[in-house]
């Protein structure tokens, strides 16, 4: 199973609302990671976690707060977000993750969740 | 800093062959990725290159030369199905894409 799934497929929020993002990965990866790609644009990383613990913060506002729950899953919980922040939300894992952000191994990412923030 | 950068765009014709070209600069260095990317969805893995040299998987072929910050990734025998933006990677970051449309 080379599969990363992403919920929900699309996202329509106010920016009031508080809402969750959510990634499983099942090839026993250690290393997970969010990312940020706008239109037209190359994806941005966002945070990488390594065996569970973040390692990598790419100086993300506060308001996308990330939790790894357990090897298999990783959460992007949203709240407050701005207009600016409409944008497909990419996860992806790699085998490796000793080096926390220094991997030689293969991403594999999800199909992603397209976020509308009105 | 990290400093990757690929033409914005190529169109190429369906049979023939097409270099997509990746300069970078970047703090360290542990090999540069491949990745093609169709409209709506997400990346997909084309190729790893960490040596100097060229790495050939089917009509697909990738080149690095790490004294020069460069890489290519070479299609051949272009089919309609190619047109997508192919993204290179370092360290976790990616280029600009180059968006390559296949005409008939």
């Amino acid at each position: 199973d080379t599969e990363v799934t992403q919920t929900p497929k699309h996202l329509v929020m106010g920016m009031t609302n508080k809402k969750s993002l959510k990634c499983e990965q099942h090839m026993g990866h250690r290393a997970m990671y969010w990312y940020k790609q706008k239109a037209k644009k190359p994806p941005e990383l966002m945070f990488v976690y390594s065996y569970e613990k973040l390692s990598i913060n790419e100086s993300v506002p506060s308001r996308f707060s990330p939790e790894c729950p357990n090897s298999s899953l990783l959460n992007l919980h949203l709240h407050a977000l701005q207009p600016e922040d409409s944008a497909l939300y990419l996860c992806a894992s790699s085998q490796d993750s000793l080096t926390g952000g220094d991997s030689t191994d293969t991403q594999y990412f999800g199909p992603g969740t397209r976020l509308t923030v009105l | 800093g990290q400093n990757i950068d690929q033409p914005t765009e190529m169109t190429a014709t369906e049979g023939a062959i097409v270099q997509i070209n990746c300069t970078y600069q970047t703090s360290g260095f542990n090999g540069l990725f491949w990745y093609q990317q169709h409209a709506g969805e997400a990346p997909t893995f084309l190729s790893y290159n960490v040596l100097d040299g060229l790495e050939e998987k089917g009509r697909f072929s990738s080149f690095l030369s790490r004294s020069k910050g460069y890489s290519y990734l070479l299609l051949k025998e272009l089919q309609m199905k190619d047109s997508a933006s192919y993204l290179c990677a370092v360290k976790l970051f990616f280029g600009t894409g180059t968006r390559l449309t296949v005409i008939p």
